[in-house]
């Protein structure tokens, strides 16, 4: 059963232009929730995060919104650049970050120039 | 700078081969993670631990082991290969806690290729 679901495997998006990234969640327990970003052939890399505690959180082009009520939670890229374009993905953790992160299935986003 | 270094970049084992995987910490972490990727699937816990010689099973720990004998250092350990573990093998670690108010997270290794024929 699938805690944390990216349904989208993929999105294209043109330059400059915003990019939606969405997560759903369905462990009401979960309470801490990250992005992470990973090229091929490397290791996922730290993008942003937010705790329950808040419903937004911005870091420069990136902002993550949570709304609780719903066990969701978006990435918002703005302006989107071509090297954007990886795998984007949605982790969640229970006990402020106690418990080991679950990740989502990914969304691989492609920002054509 | 963290880093978490995995050994061994591109594998290729025969069927029935014991494989071990190593990765090293550098930032005195007390938590140690080891994922595999695969298309589709995304991320998936195989074994996690929280101090020295300590370990837990994550969503997928059959047919792997994990040994952590410093705190620097955790293997994995496939006792015997299967084309089914051909994979991207991911080490992480982090500090006790991720703690909502420090944004603190986890760390990735590059990752290991491992083929199984």
């Amino acid at each position: 059963d699938q805690q944390v679901k990216q349904n989208s495997p993929s999105l294209s998006v043109q330059e400059g232009r915003i990019s939606i990234l969405n997560c759903d969640y369905t462990n009401s327990m979960f309470d801490y929730f990250l992005w992470y970003k990973k090229y091929p052939a490397e290791g996922p890399t730290f993008l942003i995060s937010i705790s329950s505690i808040k419903d937004k959180n911005e870091d420069g082009r990136f902002t993550v919104f949570l709304n609780k009520s719903a066990k969701h939670l978006s990435l918002h890229i703005v302006p989107s650049q071509p090297g954007d374009s990886a795998v984007y993905f949605c982790a969640a953790s229970a006990d402020s970050g106690n418990t080991p992160l679950v990740f989502g299935k990914g969304t691989r986003l492609s920002v054509i120039a | 700078d963290v880093k978490v270094t995995q050994s061994s970049r591109y594998l290729v084992k025969r069927t029935g081969e014991k494989v071990f995987l190593e990765c090293v910490q550098d930032m005195d972490h007390e938590n140690m993670f080891w994922y595999r990727q695969d298309p589709g699937l995304g991320l998936r816990l195989i074994y996690f631990s929280y101090d020295v010689k300590m370990k837990e099973k994550g969503d997928i720990p059959e047919g792997y082991s994990v040994s952590r004998e410093k705190k620097e250092r955790f293997s994995l350990i496939l006792e015997s290969a299967s084309t089914n573990q051909t994979s991207m093998y991911l080490c992480a670690s982090s500090l006790l806690g991720l703690g909502r108010a420090s944004g603190n997270t986890i760390y990735f290794g590059e990752g290991s290729w491992l083929t199984v024929v």
